[in-house]
């Protein structure tokens, strides 16, 4: 099927204004992961879902970060009260789960973040 | 912590050629995956190869096959063959139990006609 969609594809916010970033994971996927990648950088962890269930959010940056999956499938990342620092290409990315084995990421395109 | 080190920013290769991408890893676990990403211009990661810690043999994918060297913490991959299209961002990660990959900085590719 279909891979891994993000929506919007660009964001720019004004300091201080709320973001809502969108993840649709490949259909069946159990598994969805957030990612950062700032400019030049490869891409930092920031949380990971196994269906609605949030089993690692260690990488989220503050508590003005907030990403959700309430039944499992889409999940949205939450920006609150942006700033210049969260400028950054936000990567979402979907897995299987298959016990006793680590299942490949497969990521979408991407959002670009530009705060102002 | 987990750590993964690719130590060449940038590297070029003449069309056809053959180039190595180095990369170097740092883990305590003994059952980790290791994966090479490719991301062109468009953003969009790809994954090239995987390679699996337990397993001695060095995974291979048409044109893109991999050095793992287990005691040195060594994961390099080869280009053979190189190609316009392979131009782009490659990424050398690590993924173990947690589940979240670790990534290198990444090193450019440009290919020369």
């Amino acid at each position: 099927g279909a891979g891994v969609s993000q929506s919007p594809r660009y964001k720019v916010a004004k300091r201080g204004q709320d973001v809502a970033l969108r993840c649709d994971p490949i259909s069946g996927h159990v598994s969805l992961f957030w990612y950062q990648q700032a400019l030049g950088q490869g891409p930092e962890f920031l949380t990971y879902f196994q269906n609605e269930a949030q089993l690692d959010k260690s990488g989220l940056p503050s508590d003005r970060f907030f990403a959700e999956r309430p039944e499992g499938s889409v999940s949205t990342l939450k920006i609150q009260r942006t700033q210049q620092e969260d400028s950054a290409v936000y990567l979402c990315a979907s897995s299987l789960v298959r016990w006793g084995s680590q299942e490949t990421q497969y990521f979408g395109p991407g959002t670009r973040l530009l705060v102002l | 912590a987990q750590t993964v080190t690719q130590s060449q920013p940038e590297m070029s290769v003449q069309e056809a050629e053959t180039v190595t991408l180095s990369c170097t890893y740092d883990t305590s676990e003994s059952d980790y995956y290791l994966f090479w990403y490719k991301q062109p211009p468009s953003r969009q990661m790809i994954l090239v190869i995987r390679q699996e810690a337990y397993k001695q043999q060095n995974a291979t994918e048409n044109r893109f096959s991999v050095n793992f060297q287990k005691a040195a913490k060594s994961f390099s991959l080869k280009i053979s063959d190189s190609q316009l299209g392979d131009a782009a961002m490659y990424f050398c990660a690590c993924l173990q139990g947690a589940q979240k990959l670790v990534f290198g900085q990444g090193t450019r590719l440009t290919i020369n006609p």
